[in-house]
Order: structure tokens, then C-alpha cells, then sequence
């Protein structure tokens, strides 16, 4: 069956302008994670959904960013104003359930890069 | 808050060798779940390994083994006859028993040396 799909892989924007990270989660799943890993790091939570609605999104860095799921399966995740230090590979994941038991199943990530 | 500390950025094995990576982490629960991620240069995590916290038994998938201490607070995965597949990069991961996100370490380079 299809994975979690995450589009575009490589994505080079210029600093100060907005993008759009979309992420497709595996069919049924009702959990979505957005991760960033900046280089040589380990992934960082950035927001939670539960279906359409965001969790938990204490992992968010400012207001420049925002996520999305309006219909609980496909997210966005918007960055507004990019800085340099946005530069990351952004990880999507998907879960069956939320609970500690439920496996996260993951995507292959973004690479933004702000020039 | 959930910490994890992986103290060894990087670590190479020969074919056919054993190794072990190190994983401690920090939290005043009892009950949780502690992971290793393999991360190859496709850059998906891939689950190696999952540990519950209350099982006293070390978790094993084929030729990959944990060793976990909770009141050492320490999970370091052990892998068995390495493969050159097994060259990634490796990272322990804390989730709560109830929570939902996970909190990783730094990640350990393996180098796997035919």
C-alpha cells in the first residue's frame, strides 16, 4: 500500500517569500505529525493533528508558520516571510491511532532551502 | 520536559561485526515507549526497534537487540552480523505512554566497513 507521501522532495525559495510543504497521509490514518531537522540534528516535533483539528502545535517555532489539515487526511504546512535558518528537511508522519502504541509511519521529507 | 542524549555522533563496524549505540534519556514518567529509527540517505525513518517501558524483557527484531536499563534510564541498540545495508544514520526516540509526539536524540552516524 501507498506510504506517506510528502511533495515537493527539494523545494530552493528565496528569503522573504511563502511556501508550501504538502504532506499525504497513509489512507485512514486520523494522526499527522510535522517534524523539522535541521542538519546533523535529530527530527523536531513542530505541530499534532487529530483529524482536522491541530492538538497540539506548542512546537511551532513563531507565527511565520502554520498548518493546515481542513479535511483530516492531506496537510499543508505554510511558512510565511522564510528566513535562512528555515532551511530544513521537513518530516510528515502518520499514525493509525495518537496513543504511545500507535507506530508512527513517515515520509520521505522536504528540503527547503532558502536562498 | 523529555530528553534524549546520543553521545556518539558517529560509529563504523566491520561486515559480520556487532556494535552497540548508545542512547540515555530523561523523564520523571513510568510508563512510556522508547524507539530506534534508522534513517538511510533517502532520509524516511524507518522503525528498527520498540521497547515498553513496564516489559521488563529487551525488545529483539532478528539481529537487532536493546539493552534497557530504566532505572539507568538507558536504551542502547545492539546490531548483529552488520550488513553494508545497515550504514544510516540511527536515532533513539522517547514517546509518552499516553502522548504523541516523539522526542529524538541527536542521531549516531554508523559506518558499516567492507
Amino acid at each position: 500500500g501507498a506510504g506517506v507521501s510528502q511533495t515537493p522532495s527539494n523545494k530552493v525559495t528565496e528569503k522573504g517569500k511563502y511556501v508550501e510543504l504538502r504532506c499525504d497521509p497513509i489512507s485512514g490514518h486520523t494522526a499527522l505529525y510535522w517534524y523539522r531537522q535541521s542538519l546533523g540534528q535529530g527530527p523536531e516535533f513542530l505541530i499534532y493533528f487529530q483529524g482536522t483539528g491541530a492538538a497540539d502545535d506548542s512546537g511551532l517555532p513563531n507565527d511565520r508558520f502554520f498548518a493546515v489539515r481542513p479535511e483530516g487526511s492531506v496537510s499543508t504546512l505554510k511558512i510565511q516571510r522564510t528566513e535562512r535558518g528555515d532551511s530544513a528537511v521537513y518530516l510528515c508522519a502518520s499514525s493509525l491511532g495518537a496513543g504511545g502504541n500507535s507506530p508512527l509511519h513517515f515520509g520521505n521529507g522536504t528540503r527547503l532551502t532558502v536562498t | 520536559a523529555q530528553t534524549v542524549t546520543q553521545s556518539q555522533p558517529e560509529m563504523s563496524v566491520q561486515e559480520a561485526e556487532t556494535v552497540t549505540l548508545s542512547c540515555t534519556y530523561d523523564t520523571s514518567e513510568s510508563d512510556y515507549y522508547l524507539f530506534w529509527y534508522k534513517q538511510p540517505p533517502s532520509r524516511q525513518m524507518i522503525l528498527v526497534i520498540r521497547q515498553e517501558a513496564y516489559k521488563q524483557q529487551n525488545a529483539t527484531e532478528n539481529r537487532f537487540s536493546v539493552n534497557f536499563q530504566k532505572a539507568a534510564k538507558s536504551f542502547s541498540l545492539k546490531i548483529s552480523d552488520s550488513q553494508l545495508g545497515d550504514a544510516a544514520m540511527y536515532f533513539c526516540a522517547y514517546r509518552a505512554w499516553s502522548g504523541s509526539r516523539l522526542t529524538f536524540g541527536e542521531g549516531t552516524q554508523l559506518t558499516v566497513n567492507p
